[in-house]
């Protein structure tokens, strides 16, 4: 089985200060990982993915997040917050070795940057 | 990057009638592709996952014969929600996966927002 713990569900912080929204994975095998946002009554947007290589990935509006596999752990992060990246925030997992499952989706995390 | 779109973004239905939602790849094909229902301020929970040619994967708990899903080309999915009830009005997000080569991702659309009346 396969599950995703977002154990935070409001982070509140400082426009500029740096933020990070915590997001922990189980799965048999070895994990494929995504973050996305949703703005009010939108899809989803990806922002990330980690499959394999460099723990620490890159994405889209400035975020990043590390892969840590000891800890099980896919933390999202971006240096200094900005008023707009206020919106609610998901981790999402996926077993490598099981190409034909869903997505499991953390139960969310709604992020509001403070002017 | 690849685009999904779902119609309509917004409806509003009596109760009893049926409703059906459209969700279409734009730029890839995708064999597989999924719905899902997001309750206010809450994660999404997968209900079924339609594949071209046959018939819909439900997830447990999730009424086949309440919720028809039909996936009858590779740029196409419809879910239909039968004698819909005020308990059914929810955010419907659809999603396609694209399997060209290696990419193997998972695209959404931007969701249907269904109140029953």
């Amino acid at each position: 089985a396969q599950s995703v713990a977002q154990p935070e569900d409001q982070v509140n912080v400082a426009e500029g200060n740096p933020l990070t929204v915590k997001c922990t994975y189980s799965v048999s095998g070895n994990p494929y990982l995504f973050w996305y946002v949703q703005y009010p009554n939108r899809g989803l947007q990806f922002l990330l993915k980690y499959i394999t290589g460099d723990n620490l990935v890159k994405g889209s509006y400035g975020f990043e997040a590390e892969f840590n596999k000891s800890q099980t752990s896919f933390h999202l992060k971006k240096p200094s917050a900005l008023v707009s990246d206020s919106a609610l925030y998901f981790c999402a997992v996926r077993d490598i070795g099981r190409s034909a499952r869903q997505l499991t989706f953390g139960s969310g995390t709604q992020l509001t940057v403070l002017p | 990057g690849a685009v999904v779109s779902q119609h309509p973004s917004r409806v509003i239905c009596k109760s009893g009638t049926s409703v059906k939602i459209e969700c279409r790849s734009l730029d890839f094909q995708a064999t597989t592709m999924f719905w899902y229902r997001q309750f206010p301020k809450k994660s999404l929970m997968l209900m079924a996952t339609s594949n071209e040619g046959s018939k819909a994967t439900y997830e447990q708990g999730v009424e086949k014969d309440k919720f028809l899903i039909n996936h009858a080309s590779l740029t196409l999915s419809t879910l239909t929600v039968t004698s819909a009830h005020p308990e059914d009005s929810s955010f419907y997000i659809c999603s396609a996966r694209d399997q060209t080569g290696a990419r193997n991702e998972q695209f959404f659309g931007p969701g249907t927002r269904l109140t029953v009346l």
